[in-house]
């Protein structure tokens, strides 16, 4: 079952903040954030566990709703490196459970 | 980074050929996973395993079968390729539940 990503695609000037969501119909485990560049394989982000927490590096952090079975990941002051299409991936128990990904949120930042 | 590739990179093959795509990994990680990336879908999980000889079907896993024989490799064999089958696949370890996963480089597969 795979996470709902929204929006599907943003467009920032360089300097504006975005958000993009990651929503789940079942109870949530874990939720990773991945980056893709065209062309490339999906580099990891950051992961939250169940418990509800938030984590950051930089300019990109990232929070976890137990309740609402969400996460949010935000770009703060974006970056021209920072275009590419975010994936968020989750697992539902601690056995047995599979790693799936939503559609992707492509961004674009221009100068 | 992670020791993880994927062989061949680039595969051309015609309709009705068996194809199998090879990931390898030198990390012991536990966990395996293929997926198919093709455009407005994300990337979507086709077989995955939590250890040698112990696999099960993702989401697109029609058409698909695979084997892990060795904790370090995890097969995709494409029995009778498709042109639906073009893509590009993904392989991906992680060492357990709630840990990052690595990827690795992809491979472009075209069937004609």
């Amino acid at each position: 079952q795979q996470p709902v990503q929204s929006p599907q695609a943003v467009i920032l000037r360089e300097g504006e903040d975005a958000v993009i969501n990651c929503s789940s119909s079942k109870a949530l485990y874990s939720v990773h954030w991945y980056r893709q560049k065209h062309g490339e394989a999906p580099v990891f982000l950051m992961i939250l566990l169940k418990g509800g927490e938030q984590k950051g590096h930089d300019k990109i952090s990232a929070s976890f709703n137990e309740k609402k079975q969400q996460s949010s990941l935000y770009l703060t002051a974006s970056q021209l490196s920072y275009s590419g299409t975010y994936f968020c991936g989750t697992e539902y128990s601690t056995s047995g459970s599979r790693l799936t990904f939503g559609e992707g949120t492509q961004l674009t930042v221009n100068p | 980074d992670a020791g993880i590739t994927q062989s061949p990179r680039h595969k051309v093959t015609e309709t009705g050929t068996p194809v199998t795509l090879r990931c390898h990994q030198t990390e012991n990680h536990r966990y395996m996973y293929w997926y198919r990336q093709d455009p407005g879908h994300g990337l979507r999980l086709i077989h995955y395993s939590y250890g040698v000889k112990d696999t099960d079907k993702g989401e697109v896993s029609d058409g698909y079968s695979v084997s892990r024989s060795k904790t370090e490799d995890f097969l995709l064999t494409l029995e009778s390729a498709t042109s639906s089958q073009t893509s590009v696949y993904f392989c991906a370890i992680s060492g357990d539940i709630g840990t990052r996963a690595y990827f690795g480089p992809g491979t472009r597969l075209t069937v004609t």
